[in-house]
Formats: structure tokens, C-alpha cells, sequence
């Protein structure tokens, strides 16, 4: 069964620190991995699609980073920002029929 | 605004009552999707029209009933919901059904309370 696992479930930082977020997938055939931020009561924005042969990925203070070896992704958020409190949902698409299959999201807070 | 544009934003119904959801987009895609996201669970994918056209009903009771009247609406009818329906619901759409590039966009959503 196609699976997305992110952890932690929930993190709370200091403004201007940085984090990592995890994703572990078991999507399979794989064909792209995306990471959405999703702010309370809204819906989920793009923020990096990642292809099979993409490593690194950037978007300003986000970077992802994709292994599909050991089918790993992390979001890496620098110097954080009061704005950047959101859920943030690591979705993995299976090639062929394109299925997506949602995470359950990493609650990220930064408090100042 | 992200393009898809969903109302209300925010719906408190009686588990007797009608209501419907739209959502429409503004950015020439072919294919949109309702999903439903409750509390710490994963986005469920509900329904899925391409071209106007269903193409995947993820085994949704038929107290939700989608409806396309074309390429750019979609709307949800609701009738005798149950209380654990309330949610979030939401509207993307895409060029075409998981087309890589032309990625999902989704609406800031509808939050569904049933009392």
C-alpha cells in the first residue's frame, strides 16, 4: 500500500532558527514528490516538485532534498520566520497513473 | 489568490439541510478535484472530472453529489449529512488529471460544520 510518513508530527522553534522536516514514503513506481505549505484555514501552496533525478531543490529559505534510494525527502527551512508557522504536507506521486498520496503534515509554530 | 476560488469559506448546516459548495478556476485547467481533510488525517481524494466529465468517485456516500457544468465550476451538493462529516473542503485543479508539470493548485477551501 502507497504510504507517506512525516515526522515530527509537530514543532516548535524560535524565530530565526532553522529546521528540517522529514518525509518517508513508499510510493511506488515513484515519479514525484512535492511539498506543500498549508496555513490554518487555507488551502495547501506548492512550494518544491521534486523529480527522480533531483537532489536538491530550492525556494527562497526552503530547500528539499529527495533520496529515492532510501525513499527519503526533508524540507530544510532557514532562518525561520513568524510567517512561515503552517503545516507543511509532503505528497509523493506514482508514475503511470499519477495517484497522489497525502501525508498527514508536520504542524511547524515559530514563536518569537 | 492562488486561481481557484472556492465559497463560502466557512458553512454551518443542519444534518437536514441543503447546501452546495463551488468552486471555480480561473487558470484554463481541464481538470478539478474535491478532497476532504479532517483533522490530523491525509487530504481524501473524493472526486475527480476531467473535461467535465467524472472520471473517480472514491467510493464517497451519495449524500456528497459533485457537478461540472464545465471545465471551470465544480460544485458539491450535500444532503443529510452526518456530523463527522464536518471538514475542511477543498477544490484543486490541474492542467489534466496528475500531469507533473502543471501541478495541483488548491482553493483556501470550505470549512464544513453539520449540526
Amino acid at each position: 500500500k502507497n504510504q507517506v510518513e512525516q515526522s515530527p508530527q509537530s514543532l516548535i522553534i524560535l524565530e530565526g532558527k532553522n529546521c528540517t522536516l522529514q518525509c518517508n514514503y513508499t510510493v511506488s513506481p515513484f515519479s514525484n514528490l512535492r511539498w506543500y505549505k498549508q496555513d490554518t484555514g487555507r488551502g495547501p501552496v506548492s512550494l518544491t516538485i521534486m523529480t527522480f533525478s533531483e537532489n536538491t531543490k530550492s525556494n527562497g529559505r526552503y530547500t528539499a532534498t529527495l533520496d529515492a534510494d532510501t525513499k527519503q525527502s526533508s524540507l530544510h527551512i532557514t532562518a525561520s520566520q513568524l510567517s512561515d508557522s503552517a503545516s507543511y504536507i509532503c505528497v509523493v506521486s506514482a508514475k503511470g497513473n499519477e495517484k497522489l498520496t497525502f501525508g498527514t503534515g508536520t504542524r511547524l509554530t515559530i514563536i518569537p | 489568490e492562488t486561481g481557484v476560488t472556492q465559497t463560502p469559506r466557512h458553512l454551518v448546516m443542519g444534518m437536514t439541510n441543503k447546501k452546495s459548495l463551488k468552486c471555480e478556476q480561473h487558470l484554463g485547467h481541464n481538470a478539478m478535484y474535491w478532497y476532504k481533510q479532517s483533522a490530523k488525517k491525509p487530504l481524501e481524494l473524493m472526486f475527480v472530472y476531467n473535461f467535465k466529465e467524472q472520471t473517480e468517485n472514491n467510493s464517497v456516500p451519495s449524500r456528497f453529489s459533485p457537478e461540472c457544468p464545465n471545465s471551470s465550476h465544480l460544485f458539491l451538493h450535500l444532503h443529510t449529512l452526518q456530523p463527522e462529516d464536518s471538514a475542511l473542503y477543498l477544490c484543486a485543479s490541474s492542467q489534466e488529471p496528475g500531469h507533473l508539470n502543471y501541478g495541483y493548485t488548491f482553493g483556501s477551501g470550505t470549512r464544513l460544520t453539520v449540526v
